[in-house]
């Protein structure tokens, strides 16, 4: 079956202009989150969309930043007032949502590269 | 807290030999659990292995095999008879104890690249 997507792969931009990054995940996948990997670095979380639930925010930087997800399916990821320093690639990875206290794998789409210039 | 240190940044070997990557581990918690996941030049994120932390049994498959030492905090991954597709960057990534639908997020380590030359 399809695995999960995201768009634009590629997005370069100047700062103080918005974008906005689309996540497709694995169809039945209602849990969702959003990492962002900078150059050489590890992923860090940013947020975590589980069905009808609040989001978990907390690994937003700041108030910049900001997604949606409708129903248990699309999210977008948006980032107002770009800065050179949100030059990274963003992934997304989508997974089922546990029944009992056992992780779900996560699995990820191929990510977009944003640049700011 | 918790934190994931991959203290080798980058790794070349030739084709054919044995090459271990490193995974150290933090945690509070008494239950746990160990990911690697592989990430190709094309960027896409592979998942590669799940290990539970009350489970220390060692895994092999095929020429990939992972040894969990819970004394020393440490899930490494030997992959042997190393080939050209085998380059890419390897992420160790730890996530404590959840409940029900609550949040999975992933503390990931910085990586390590591979390369494998013939």
């Amino acid at each position: 079956g399809a695995g999960v997507s995201q768009s634009p792969s590629n997005k370069v931009t100047e700062k103080g202009k918005d974008v906005e990054l689309r996540c497709d995940p694995i169809s039945g996948h209602t849990a969702l989150y959003w990492y962002r990997q900078r150059l050489g670095q590890g992923l860090e979380f940013l947020i975590y969309f589980q069905g009808n639930s609040a989001p978990d925010k907390s690994g937003l930087p700041s108030d910049r930043f900001s997604a949606e997800r409708t129903g248990e399916s699309v999210s977008t990821l948006t980032i107002q007032r770009t800065q050179q320093e949100d030059s990274a690639v963003y992934l997304c990875a989508s997974s089922l949502v546990p029944v009992v206290s056992i992780p779900e794998t996560q699995y990820f789409g191929p990510g977009t590269r944003l640049l700011v210039l | 807290a918790q934190k994931v240190t991959q203290a080798q940044t980058e790794i070349s070997v030739v084709e054919k030999e044995d090459v271990t990557l490193d995974c150290v581990y933090e945690t509070r918690d008494t239950t746990y659990y160990l990911f690697w996941y592989k990430q190709p030049p094309s960027g896409e994120l592979v998942f590669l292995i799940r290990r539970n932390s009350f489970d220390e049994q060692n895994e092999i498959s095929g020429r990939y095999s992972w040894n969990f030492q819970k004394s020393t905090s440490s899930f490494n991954f030997t992959i042997t008879a190393s080939q050209v597709v085998d380059s890419a960057v390897y992420f160790c990534a730890l996530r404590g104890r959840t409940f029900a639908g609550a949040n999975s997020k992933l503390t990931f380590g910085k990586g390590i690249t591979l390369s494998v030359r013939p």
